[in-house]
């Protein structure tokens, strides 16, 4: 079964502090995406990881895939308000007799405390 | 500028009706999907069409219909046999051979009453 779990699921952060959230996934994949959603709105994409050892930064957020742990992080650095949001990780399988399939986490909700 | 246009953006239902969503893009993709997205959960496919005249079902088609005429343009359906409709819809687009990279439409949600 394909599966992608995220964890935590919601994430209350002080501002200025540090946290991970992480991305795991069933079976082997060297495709991952992290989009993100703001309330009652549509997902924008964050990070495209295309290969083992992929890190990608993108100003207080830091995206990695390690493919033989069939993990990603997504690494939030000195935390601010604009970033409270929905994180989702994206995992891109290939099935032999089904062509590619994207299949998304639960998402994790993160809000930023002042 | 490019973008995917999803309308009506707000929607609401009497059960028992069809009720048909826009999805159209300009950004001369190839493949399009449709999305549905419950509070707390994941987004989960509908349907997704890889070429125009062709789409296959997603993981939770029942109760749902769509169509590929044109390239630009993959509407959706929602028959009176889906059982719980009310959900936010989204419908996203890629280049062909970059299937995991989405562009989303603001979203569609469809309330029954």
């Amino acid at each position: 079964e394909l599966k992608v779990e995220q964890n935590p699921l919601f994430l209350s952060m002080q501002e200025g502090k540090n946290y991970t959230i992480y991305c795991n996934y069933s079976t082997t994949s060297d495709r991952l995406y992290w989009y993100r959603q703001d309330p009652g709105k549509s997902l924008e994409s964050l990070f495209v990881l295309l290969s083992n050892g992929a890190v990608k930064q993108e100003g207080r957020l830091m995206a990695s895939l390690d493919t033989k742990a069939r993990l990603s992080t997504l690494h939030i650095t000195a935390a601010v308000h604009d970033l409270s949001a929905t994180y989702f990780c994206a995992v891109d399988f290939r099935l032999l007799e089904y062509g590619n399939k994207l299949v998304f986490g639960a998402g994790t909700i993160l809000r930023v405390k002042s | 500028d490019g973008g995917i246009t999803q309308s009506p953006k707000y929607l609401f239902r009497k059960e028992g009706q069809n009720v048909t969503l826009s999805c159209e893009q300009n950004l001369n993709h190839d493949a399009m999907y449709w999305y549905r997205q419950d509070p707390g959960q994941g987004l989960r496919l509908i349907y997704y069409s890889q070429i125009v005249n062709d789409f296959q079902k997603g993981d939770i088609a029942e109760g749902y219909s769509v169509s590929r005429e044109k390239k630009e343009s993959f509407p959706l359906t929602v028959t009176s046999a889906q059982k719980n409709p009310t959900a936010f819809y989204l419908c996203a687009s890629s280049p062909r051979r970059r299937t995991g990279e989405l562009f989303f439409g603001e979203g569609s949600r469809l309330t029954v009453l």
